[in-house]
């Protein structure tokens, strides 16, 4: 069974420019996060989806970053204008409620992330 | 303050040796507790759930939970340079979302 799937892998872009990161979730999971992680502040929750629905978009750090997911197999995370200190590993991750525990447990199931890089 | 409190390492050791991992945690509503180990240029992979307080193994790992302490512990037994990476504990549960630490990185040297 396929994981996670996130594109690009690698994205370097200049200040001001646009940055779409895009991921697909594990067929059958109801729930997805979008993660940052840099070495100071490690992993922040940005905003999490549940049946496609945004429950959560504590995270956001600002109106500049927007995620979408428009139906069960893909989500978007972007950007608008980047920054230089939006520069992290942006992860997704998915989960199923199936198994009897609610989605915020923690069996979370990572993709291998999207280096952003924002010169 | 962070949530969830880990030391960044780096933690170097010789191959064999035992590794103790450690992180504690404020929110007294954590009711779960989880270590993801991430390999580098890789996303984390869950390695040890445990619920509420207590001890739980699978084979090389032990997993300890205090929460009279709110402690969090991971031992790995018998080292082995293949367990290089970095280790980030997690806490979680009822309403409360997942936290991350930010990760000890380990070495263990053949």
């Amino acid at each position: 069974d396929a994981g996670v799937i996130q594109s690009p892998r690698h994205e370097v872009t200049e200040m001001g420019q646009e940055v779409t990161l895009r991921c697909k979730p594990i067929s059958g999971h109801n729930s997805l996060f979008w993660y940052r992680q840099t070495m100071m502040r490690g992993l922040e929750l940005l905003i999490y989806f549940n049946n496609n629905v945004p429950i959560d978009d504590s995270g956001m750090p600002e109106d500049r970053f927007s995620a979408k997911m428009p139906n069960a197999s893909f989500s978007t995370l972007k950007i608008q204008p980047s920054e230089p200190r939006d520069s992290a590993v942006y992860f997704c991750a998915s989960t199923s409620g199936t198994s009897g525990r609610p989605a915020n447990t923690g069996e979370l199931f990572f993709g291998e992330g999207s280096r952003l890089t924002v010169l | 303050q962070k949530e969830v409190e880990q030391d960044p390492g780096p933690l170097s050791v010789p191959e064999g040796a035992i590794v103790s991992l450690n992180c504690t945690y404020s929110n007294s509503a954590f009711q779960y507790f989880m270590w993801y180990r991430q390999y580098s240029r890789k996303g984390p992979e869950l390695l040890m759930y445990t619920y509420s307080s207590g001890n739980k193994e699978d084979g090389r790992f032990t997993a300890q939970v205090d929460k009279s302490s709110k402690y969090i512990s991971l031992f790995i037994r018998d080292s082995q340079p293949s367990d290089s990476a970095t280790y980030l504990c997690a806490s979680g549960g009822g309403y409360q979302k997942v936290t991350f630490g930010t990760g000890t990185k380990l070495q263990v040297i053949p």
